[in-house]
């Protein structure tokens, strides 16, 4: 497809379990980026990796968060010992970064719900 | 820190009006300044993207201004349609490494027919 894919879509899970949620951004854009939107919120910057630089870890909102990307392909996002506040809507972006431009492209996004 | 502002929360007008959209942002050393569209349960389309140096972008019914210097954008929807009924949300990325988005907290339109 020519645009970001998330999976899944939809995902309920037990207080305390680990999930693993998964982006696959445009091909050829080099910038990868994660976001969350909690119910009533903004969308908040969680991590962004570009080509094989170190991420830039500085939005994640506690060490129970962590993500990982091969290349400048897949990335996943991992949520360890799921809390009720980490319920949100998951969107992951990607961009080409050339010249002045670095307009992101956001997926559909990943819904979490933890009961 | 950066924060970026959006009025109104809401909106609804009728079918047909001209309305305009405001976001205004605290640090004006942005790079870029986006306007995207959410419709319910989906992920952002990107409308426009201005870029630091630029004063507007237009798109079909849509036009966005932005002025750096006193930290305001404006998205200006020509025309008005009962499928422009969504939520409008602006997002800025300053001058770091990632070029991260802060994003407004959206203005919720929605046109009657």
């Amino acid at each position: 497809g020519a645009g970001v894919s998330q999976s899944p879509s939809n995902k309920v899970t037990e207080k305390g379990k680990d999930v693993e949620l998964r982006c696959d951004p445009i091909s050829g854009h080099t910038a990868l980026y994660w976001y969350r939107q909690r119910l009533g919120q903004g969308l908040e910057f969680l991590i962004y990796f570009q080509g094989n630089s170190a991420p830039d870890k500085s939005g994640l909102p506690s060490d129970r968060f962590s993500a990982e990307r091969t290349g400048e392909s897949v990335s996943t996002l991992t949520i360890q010992r799921t809390q009720q506040e980490d319920s949100a809507v998951y969107l992951c972006a990607s961009s080409f970064i050339a010249g002045n431009s670095y307009e992101q492209y956001f997926g559909p996004g990943t819904r979490l719900t933890v009961t | 820190k950066q924060e970026v502002t959006q009025i109104p929360a809401a909106l609804s007008v009728p079918e047909g009006e001209n309305l305009v959209l405001n976001c205004s942002f605290t640090d004006s050393a942005i790079y870029n300044l986006q306007w995207f569209r959410q419709d319910p349960g989906k992920g952002l389309t990107s409308l426009l993207l201005i870029q630091s140096s630029q004063r507007e972008q237009t798109s079909g019914r849509l036009n966005a201004s932005l002025d750096k210097s006193s930290g305001r954008s404006t998205l200006y929807i020509a025309a008005s349609q009962p499928g422009d009924s969504a939520t409008y949300l602006c997002a800025v990325s300053g001058r770091n490494a990632g070029n991260m988005l802060t994003f407004g907290g959206g203005t919720r339109l929605m046109v009657k027919p």
